[in-house]
Protein backbone atom coordinates (compact mmCIF):
# COMPACT_ATOMS: atom_id res chain seq x y z
CA UNK A 1 0.00 0.00 0.00
CA UNK A 2 1.23 3.42 -0.82
CA UNK A 3 2.12 5.38 2.15
CA UNK A 4 0.15 8.33 0.99
CA UNK A 5 -2.22 8.42 -1.88
CA UNK A 6 -4.46 10.85 -3.68
CA UNK A 7 -6.93 10.98 -6.52
CA UNK A 8 -4.64 12.57 -9.42
CA UNK A 9 -7.82 13.72 -10.89
CA UNK A 10 -8.28 16.24 -13.04
CA UNK A 11 -11.16 17.87 -11.45
CA UNK A 12 -12.40 20.04 -13.90
CA UNK A 13 -14.50 22.53 -12.21
CA UNK A 14 -16.42 25.97 -13.09
CA UNK A 15 -15.37 29.22 -11.54
CA UNK A 16 -17.80 29.54 -8.12
CA UNK A 17 -18.26 25.74 -7.93
CA UNK A 18 -16.98 23.96 -4.57
CA UNK A 19 -14.70 20.75 -4.72
CA UNK A 20 -13.55 18.47 -2.45
CA UNK A 21 -9.57 16.43 -2.18
CA UNK A 22 -8.94 13.34 0.09
CA UNK A 23 -5.89 12.23 0.69
CA UNK A 24 -5.67 8.64 2.59
CA UNK A 25 -2.10 7.46 4.65
CA UNK A 26 -0.58 4.31 5.84
CA UNK A 27 1.52 5.22 8.82
CA UNK A 28 -0.91 6.03 11.98
CA UNK A 29 2.37 6.90 13.64
CA UNK A 30 1.70 10.04 11.64
CA UNK A 31 1.70 13.21 13.46
CA UNK A 32 1.38 16.12 10.82
CA UNK A 33 -0.13 17.04 7.85
CA UNK A 34 -0.22 19.10 5.34
CA UNK A 35 -1.59 21.06 2.11
CA UNK A 36 0.77 22.77 -0.56
CA UNK A 37 -0.16 23.46 -3.89
CA UNK A 38 2.67 22.98 -6.71
CA UNK A 39 2.02 25.32 -9.76
CA UNK A 40 3.17 23.45 -13.67
CA UNK A 41 7.18 23.64 -12.72
CA UNK A 42 7.47 25.53 -9.45
CA UNK A 43 8.11 24.45 -5.80
CA UNK A 44 5.05 23.43 -3.72
CA UNK A 45 3.77 26.19 -1.59
CA UNK A 46 2.34 25.64 1.60
CA UNK A 47 -1.49 26.00 1.78
CA UNK A 48 -2.44 25.25 4.87
CA UNK A 49 -1.18 22.86 8.20
CA UNK A 50 -4.12 20.56 9.29
CA UNK A 51 -5.17 20.59 13.00
CA UNK A 52 -7.42 17.36 14.53
CA UNK A 53 -9.75 19.82 15.08
CA UNK A 54 -10.45 20.87 11.54
CA UNK A 55 -9.31 24.46 10.34
CA UNK A 56 -10.26 27.06 8.01
CA UNK A 57 -8.53 29.97 6.27
CA UNK A 58 -10.59 31.60 4.12
CA UNK A 59 -12.10 29.51 1.25
CA UNK A 60 -10.44 26.42 2.23
CA UNK A 61 -11.64 24.11 4.86
CA UNK A 62 -8.82 20.91 6.07
CA UNK A 63 -10.24 18.03 8.10
CA UNK A 64 -8.54 15.59 9.45
CA UNK A 65 -9.64 11.92 10.34
CA UNK A 66 -6.94 10.17 12.29
CA UNK A 67 -9.16 7.35 12.75
CA UNK A 68 -9.79 6.90 8.95
CA UNK A 69 -6.30 7.75 8.17
CA UNK A 70 -7.37 10.38 5.73
CA UNK A 71 -7.20 14.42 5.43
CA UNK A 72 -9.35 16.36 2.73
CA UNK A 73 -9.13 19.93 1.52
CA UNK A 74 -12.44 21.60 0.61
CA UNK A 75 -11.96 24.78 -1.67
CA UNK A 76 -15.21 26.97 -2.05
CA UNK A 77 -16.01 29.62 -4.79
CA UNK A 78 -12.87 28.38 -7.01
CA UNK A 79 -11.25 30.49 -8.72
CA UNK A 80 -9.21 30.94 -11.87
CA UNK A 81 -5.91 31.13 -10.32
CA UNK A 82 -7.05 28.19 -7.93
CA UNK A 83 -5.46 26.00 -11.11
CA UNK A 84 -2.86 23.94 -9.29
CA UNK A 85 -1.68 20.10 -7.96
CA UNK A 86 -2.83 19.80 -4.52
CA UNK A 87 -0.58 17.99 -2.40
CA UNK A 88 -0.77 16.20 0.53
CA UNK A 89 1.62 15.87 2.89
CA UNK A 90 2.18 13.70 5.90
CA UNK A 91 5.24 13.40 8.39
CA UNK A 92 4.90 9.91 10.02
CA UNK A 93 6.79 10.14 13.15
CA UNK A 94 9.68 7.93 13.83
CA UNK A 95 12.07 6.98 17.04
CA UNK A 96 13.83 10.10 18.41
CA UNK A 97 11.55 12.24 17.15
CA UNK A 98 12.41 13.02 13.31
CA UNK A 99 10.14 12.22 11.15
CA UNK A 100 10.83 11.47 6.91
CA UNK A 101 7.67 14.01 5.11
CA UNK A 102 5.87 12.07 2.56
CA UNK A 103 4.29 13.46 -0.53
CA UNK A 104 1.30 12.56 -2.53
CA UNK A 105 1.17 12.35 -5.70
CA UNK A 106 -0.81 15.57 -5.92
CA UNK A 107 -4.68 16.45 -7.32
CA UNK A 108 -4.82 18.40 -10.27
CA UNK A 109 -7.17 20.91 -10.47
CA UNK A 110 -8.55 22.92 -13.40
CA UNK A 111 -11.07 26.12 -12.80
CA UNK A 112 -12.56 27.09 -15.83
CA UNK A 113 -14.71 30.34 -16.78
CA UNK B 1 8.65 37.87 3.56
CA UNK B 2 11.40 36.02 3.87
CA UNK B 3 12.47 32.88 1.40
CA UNK B 4 14.38 30.17 0.38
CA UNK B 5 16.66 31.01 -2.38
CA UNK B 6 18.94 28.50 -4.62
CA UNK B 7 20.98 28.39 -7.57
CA UNK B 8 21.69 27.38 -10.02
CA UNK B 9 18.14 27.66 -11.15
CA UNK B 10 19.27 25.40 -14.32
CA UNK B 11 22.37 23.51 -14.70
CA UNK B 12 23.65 20.74 -17.50
CA UNK B 13 26.16 18.28 -16.14
CA UNK B 14 27.83 15.47 -17.95
CA UNK B 15 27.43 12.05 -16.47
CA UNK B 16 30.15 11.69 -13.91
CA UNK B 17 30.60 15.02 -13.35
CA UNK B 18 30.44 16.35 -9.32
CA UNK B 19 27.31 18.97 -9.24
CA UNK B 20 26.81 21.53 -6.09
CA UNK B 21 23.46 22.42 -5.58
CA UNK B 22 23.03 25.47 -3.33
CA UNK B 23 20.27 26.96 -0.91
CA UNK B 24 19.79 29.77 1.39
CA UNK B 25 17.26 28.87 3.81
CA UNK B 26 15.20 31.32 6.04
CA UNK B 27 18.02 32.62 8.47
CA UNK B 28 15.97 31.89 11.74
CA UNK B 29 14.78 28.59 10.96
CA UNK B 30 16.63 25.25 12.56
CA UNK B 31 15.29 22.27 10.09
CA UNK B 32 16.71 21.86 6.40
CA UNK B 33 15.28 19.26 3.60
CA UNK B 34 16.43 18.76 0.07
CA UNK B 35 14.26 16.80 -2.04
CA UNK B 36 13.93 16.03 -5.70
CA UNK B 37 11.60 15.56 -8.32
CA UNK B 38 11.48 13.74 -11.37
CA UNK B 39 9.50 15.40 -14.33
CA UNK B 40 6.06 14.04 -13.68
CA UNK B 41 6.40 12.34 -10.40
CA UNK B 42 5.82 12.88 -6.73
CA UNK B 43 8.35 14.90 -4.28
CA UNK B 44 10.79 12.60 -2.92
CA UNK B 45 12.36 13.23 0.23
CA UNK B 46 16.20 13.10 0.06
CA UNK B 47 17.73 13.82 3.54
CA UNK B 48 17.08 16.20 6.58
CA UNK B 49 19.66 18.32 8.32
CA UNK B 50 19.50 19.79 11.80
CA UNK B 51 21.80 20.77 14.56
CA UNK B 52 24.46 20.46 11.57
CA UNK B 53 24.15 17.22 11.02
CA UNK B 54 21.58 14.98 8.96
CA UNK B 55 18.82 13.58 10.94
CA UNK B 56 16.80 11.26 8.67
CA UNK B 57 17.68 9.88 4.86
CA UNK B 58 15.93 8.12 2.23
CA UNK B 59 17.27 4.86 0.50
CA UNK B 60 17.95 7.60 -2.55
CA UNK B 61 20.25 9.36 -0.52
CA UNK B 62 23.28 7.00 -1.24
CA UNK B 63 27.07 7.51 -1.11
CA UNK B 64 26.69 9.54 -4.05
CA UNK B 65 25.08 12.29 -2.25
CA UNK B 66 26.35 15.05 0.52
CA UNK B 67 24.96 17.67 2.63
CA UNK B 68 26.64 20.50 4.33
CA UNK B 69 25.91 23.66 5.76
CA UNK B 70 29.70 25.05 5.68
CA UNK B 71 29.08 28.39 6.81
CA UNK B 72 25.71 29.62 8.66
CA UNK B 73 23.55 30.10 5.41
CA UNK B 74 24.69 28.14 2.60
CA UNK B 75 23.27 24.68 2.79
CA UNK B 76 24.52 22.50 -0.35
CA UNK B 77 23.88 19.11 -1.82
CA UNK B 78 26.82 17.66 -3.25
CA UNK B 79 26.03 14.79 -6.25
CA UNK B 80 29.61 13.38 -6.78
CA UNK B 81 29.17 11.21 -9.90
CA UNK B 82 26.18 12.15 -11.82
CA UNK B 83 24.22 9.49 -13.62
CA UNK B 84 21.04 10.08 -16.09
CA UNK B 85 18.40 9.31 -13.67
CA UNK B 86 19.59 12.06 -11.85
CA UNK B 87 18.11 14.07 -13.82
CA UNK B 88 15.35 16.32 -12.01
CA UNK B 89 14.25 19.31 -10.01
CA UNK B 90 15.97 19.82 -6.90
CA UNK B 91 14.25 21.59 -4.17
CA UNK B 92 15.86 23.04 -0.65
CA UNK B 93 13.57 23.78 1.98
CA UNK B 94 14.05 24.73 5.41
CA UNK B 95 11.37 24.78 8.73
CA UNK B 96 10.84 26.50 11.74
CA UNK B 97 9.75 23.13 12.78
CA UNK B 98 6.94 22.11 11.07
CA UNK B 99 5.97 23.88 8.34
CA UNK B 100 8.67 23.81 5.00
CA UNK B 101 9.03 26.64 2.79
CA UNK B 102 10.30 25.87 -0.48
CA UNK B 103 13.04 27.25 -2.42
CA UNK B 104 12.33 27.83 -6.42
CA UNK B 105 14.43 24.45 -6.91
CA UNK B 106 17.41 24.04 -9.11
CA UNK B 107 16.74 21.49 -12.65
CA UNK B 108 19.29 19.61 -13.01
CA UNK B 109 20.33 18.05 -16.18
CA UNK B 110 22.55 15.31 -17.21
CA UNK B 111 23.54 14.68 -20.40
Amino acid sequence: RKEVEQDPGPFNVPEGATVAFNCTYSNSASQSFFWYRQDCRKEPKLLMSVYSSGNEDGRFTAQLNRASQYISLLIRDSKLSDSATYLCVVNPQISGGSYIPTFGRGTSLIVHP
Amino acid sequence: EPEVTQTPSHQVTQMGQEVILRCVPISNHLYFYWYRQILGQKVEFLVSFYNNEISEKSEIFDDQFSVERPDGSNFTLKIRSTKLEDSAMYFCASSPRNEQYFGPGTRLTVT
